[in-house]
């Protein structure tokens, strides 16, 4: 597709439950990031992976979160035994590297994830 | 480590005036990037701008300009003759070579009054 593309768009789910939420990136681009947003604050960085290199996890909150990325594409974030605090949008973005310089990341429209 | 700072939480404009958006970063590293968004209401992320370490021209698009100074650590945002449309919150964002992900600040929202 032409932009990063995230589904569900819209995701409410019972506390303890286990959520997976789908990141399609731009095709071509190498770098895919994880990032959440909880409502009126910042993003905070969850994870991070280019090509084949180990991906950066350092922003994953505890060991219920955890992720994949298949083929070098489609990314798959997992959230296990959720929690209330987990309630936020869920941002995806991909970017690529030219010449080995970072380019700018586009963003997909979010998953916005209710725990009751 | 890396940091962005956008120290104004909150920015209220009345059309047509000229508004500057901060943005203090701290990096060890000699490479990085710095980049602006933007977060209309729908939510949506949209990429305004990037600019390397060792690229200090300013730059302007339009109503938008960029102020990119090492000697202070800063990338400050400044739009001219506002807008309504310009209200959003705005994210200056932080990548280091060593490690890719972007680091963002806090953002500034920005409200635009007719």
């Amino acid at each position: 597709g032409a932009g990063v593309s995230q589904s569900p768009s819209n995701k409410v789910t019972e506390k303890g439950k286990d959520v997976e939420l789908r990141c399609d990136p731009i095709s071509g681009h190498t770098a895919l990031y994880w990032y959440r947003q909880s409502l009126g604050q910042g993003l905070e960085f969850l994870i991070y992976f280019q090509g084949n290199s180990a991906p950066d996890k350092s922003g994953l909150p505890s060991d219920r979160f955890s992720a994949e990325r298949t083929g070098g594409s489609v990314s798959t974030l997992t959230i296990q035994r959720t929690q209330q605090e987990d309630s936020a949008v869920y941002l995806c973005a991909s970017s690529s590297l030219t010449g080995g310089r970072v380019t700018e990341a586009f963003f997909g429209q979010g998953t916005r994830l209710t725990v009751v | 480590a890396q940091k962005v700072t956008q120290a104004q939480t909150e920015i209220s404009v009345v059309e047509k005036e000229d508004v500057t958006l901060d943005c203090v970063y701290e990096t060890r590293d000699t490479t990085y990037y710095l980049f602006w968004y933007k977060q209309p209401p729908s939510g949506e992320l949209v990429f305004l701008i990037r600019r390397n370490s060792f690229d200090e021209q300013n730059e302007i698009s339009g109503r938008y300009s960029w102020n990119f100074q090492k000697s202070t650590s800063s990338f400050n945002f400044t739009i001219t003759a506002s807008q309504v449309v310009d209200s959003a919150v705005y994210f200056c964002a932080l990548s280091v070579n060593s490690g890719y992900a972007l680091n963002f600040g806090k953002g500034t929202s920005l409200l635009v009054t007719p």
